[in-house]
Formats: C-alpha cells, sequence, structure tokens
C-alpha cells in the first residue's frame, strides 16, 4: 500500500521550455502533497506543500511564479517549471500523505536543461 | 547547532553484520519519527515510523528513539549487500494537516558481500 507515482522519471528540455511533472497517489487518498528538490548528495530540500483544493504554500526563496503547482484531486498534484533555465535542473520528488499518516514519496524527476 | 545532526559516513560493513545508524536533534516538538532509505537516483522509501519514545521493530529492523537524549536510532540485523543505500533520518513536530518532516543529511551504507 501507499504507493506514489511520479511521472516522467526523466526529462531533457532546452532552456526558455516549460516542464510538468506530475505525482499521483495510487492507493489513497492525499490530503496533502509535498515538492522537494534534492542536489547530488544532499538532503531534500522542501519547495511546497499544497493541500487538495487550495493554493501551495510555498517555503521561503522558492519563487512561486516559477514553480506552479497544482492540487486539484486527491490523487493528483503538479508541479510545473515556467520558462526553464540551466539552473533549474535537479532531482525533484514529491510526497504525499493521508491524514495523520506519514510521507511516502515518488520516484523522483531527473530535470535536465540544456 | 542544526535541528537534526547525522553522520553522512560513508559506513562500510560486510555481509551479516549489524549497522546502527543515528541521529541527534535539538527540537523538543518533534513527536515523529521516521526512517527513510534512499537508494541511488530514487525517492526515499519508508522504512520505519514511531510516535513519541520507544521501540518498534519490523523484520531486520528496529528504530528506537529516546525524546529524553533527542536521540534516535534505526538497527538493521543481518545485513544484506540490498541494504546498500542512503538512510535519512526525518522528524515532525505535528501530526496534523501541514506538518513539514526536518530531514538529517542521510547516511551512506554499503553492505560488502
Amino acid at each position: 500500500g501507499a504507493v506514489v507515482s511520479q511521472h516522467p522519471s526523466w526529462v531533457i528540455c532546452k532552456s526558455g521550455t516549460s516542464v510538468k511533472i506530475e505525482c499521483r497517489s495510487l492507493d489513497f487518498q492525499a490530503t496533502t502533497m509535498f515538492w522537494y528538490r534534492q542536489f547530488p548528495k544532499q538532503s531534500l530540500m522542501l519547495m511546497a506543500t499544497s493541500n487538495e483544493g487550495s493554493k501551495a504554500t510555498y517555503e521561503q526563496g522558492v519563487e512561486k511564479d516559477k514553480f506552479l503547482i497544482n492540487h486539484a484531486s486527491l490523487t493528483l498534484s503538479t508541479l510545473t517549471v515556467t520558462s526553464a533555465h540551466p539552473e533549474d535542473s535537479s532531482f525533484y520528488i514529491c510526497s504525499a500523505r493521508d491524514w495523520n499518516q506519514p510521507q511516502h514519496f515518488g520516484d523522483g524527476t531527473r530535470l535536465s536543461i540544456l | 547547532q542544526k535541528e537534526v545532526e547525522q553522520d553522512p559516513g560513508p559506513l562500510s560493513v560486510p555481509e551479516g553484520a549489524i549497522v546502527s545508524l543515528n541521529c541527534t536533534y535539538s527540537n523538543s516538538a518533534f513527536q515523529y519519527f521516521m526512517w527513510y532509505r534512499q537508494y541511488s537516483r530514487k525517492g526515499p522509501e519508508l522504512l520505519m515510523y514511531t510516535y513519541s519514545s520507544g521501540n518498534k521493530e519490523d523484520g531486520r529492523f528496529t528504530a528506537q528513539v529516546d525524546k529524553s537524549s533527542k536521540y534516535i536510532s534505526l538497527f538493521i540485523r543481518d545485513s544484506q549487500p540490498s541494504d546498500s543505500a542512503t538512510y535519512l533520518c526525518a522528524m515532525s513536530a505535528s501530526g496534523g494537516s501541514n506538518y513539514k518532516l526536518t530531514f538529517g543529511k542521510g547516511t551512506l551504507l554499503t553492505v560488502n558481500p
């Protein structure tokens, strides 16, 4: 149980394009979803928290216009990196949780901007 | 002082060894404690989840929480090469709707056959 699917697993795109990453909870309803960024050999850095049907809460220093988050249903959240540039290249990981349960993570998306 | 301290290793052990992984923390409000395993280029996988102090066992894994010392541990018995991964401790003050996790930096473990 508690499976979180993240898609795509790897994407390469040109600078200036927008990229959408999907995060789905497959066997539970995710009241809250989280988006993280992870640099090589470092721990996870929380970018934003989203509750279904509400605006996402962004961490300090994360540009909300750059990283658009939508949590339209209890099983789906999306992260769109707008006008991506090489410095946005990173490993993006989502997690999801139901009320009073621990977070379960997706397998991450490796984003490479050329 | 960082909120959560975790020795990054690397830690290398022979197959079959007992592995001890630890984290210390400074925030006395933390009540929920987790251990995640992360393989290279994958997302973290939840191994253990405990509330408040005490021990919890699941197969070869045992998690211990000592809130009085602000110290948590994960023990792996009969370690296998497939246990080679980065182990992240994580903790939270609240179990409510917007709770956030504070992570350790992770310990890289290699189990040699």
